[in-house]
């Protein structure tokens, strides 16, 4: 049973690009959180999606975001990169309900210059 | 969801209990104690968590205090695999579960 995957595992793109970052949830699962490290710190919640809709967010600008596809696969979105946003970017998947854990991919580096 | 403090650094022998404390006084009646450790490079991994009574998983036990204030992650017997940030997240159980509030978490560093 393959875990959380995501694509690419790093990138480097140039100020003022967009990126697209994707992501597969674990077998059976339905909803997807994504998240953005910074060097040092934890993960910071970006939002979440749930049957195709944007559920939750964190306090992130508008240039983030994303789309669930019927296969609860995701995908997030950054324009008009700033360097601020080289991070470390994870997904996590879980099934809705209570007290569920989160399973977490490896994430994408993305490095912006 | 509350807030979690947490050391920033730990060390512990190679064999012998790690002891990760946290404190979460405002934690509500309905709130689950969460926790989650990252090796270098990786994405965050589930390890255990409760509600009220203590926990046991095969990584790792989780004391609650009766108060609910504060936990203790234990984990019996540290290998230098275990080295890694823990970290301590409290959630709401209508939270989807992947919707979490990390904190700076605790470095623990496992020195043979």
């Amino acid at each position: 049973d393959a875990g959380v995957t995501q694509s690419p595992t790093h990138l480097i793109k140039t100020r003022g690009q967009q990126v697209t970052l994707r992501c597969s949830p674990k077998s059976g699962h339905d909803t997807v959180s994504w998240y953005q490290q910074a060097l040092g710190q934890g993960p910071q919640f970006i939002f979440q999606y749930y049957e195709e809709e944007e559920r939750q967010r964190g306090n992130f600008p508008d240039r983030f975001s994303g789309h669930q596809f019927p296969n609860y696969s995701s995908e997030l979105n950054v324009n008009a990169l700033l360097l601020g946003d080289s991070a470390l970017y994870l997904c996590a998947s879980s099934l809705r309900g209570r007290g569920t854990e989160a399973f977490f991919g490896q994430g994408t580096r993305l490095t912006v210059v | 969801d509350a807030k979690t403090t947490q050391p920033p650094s730990m060390d512990c022998a190679e064999g012998r209990a790690a002891n990760l404390p946290c404190n979460h006084s405002t934690i509500s009646g309905n709130e689950y104690v969460y926790w989650y450790r990252q090796i270098h490079s990786q994405g965050p991994q589930y390890i255990i968590h409760g509600l009220k009574n203590n926990e046991t998983n095969e990584m790792a036990s989780l004391i609650i205090t009766e108060d609910r204030k504060s936990s203790t992650l234990i984990l019996p017997h540290a290998t230098l695999r275990d080295t890694a940030v823990y970290y301590c997240i409290v959630r709401e159980p209508n939270n989807a579960g992947n919707m979490l509030t990390f904190g700076g978490g605790t470095r623990l560093m496992v020195k043979p």
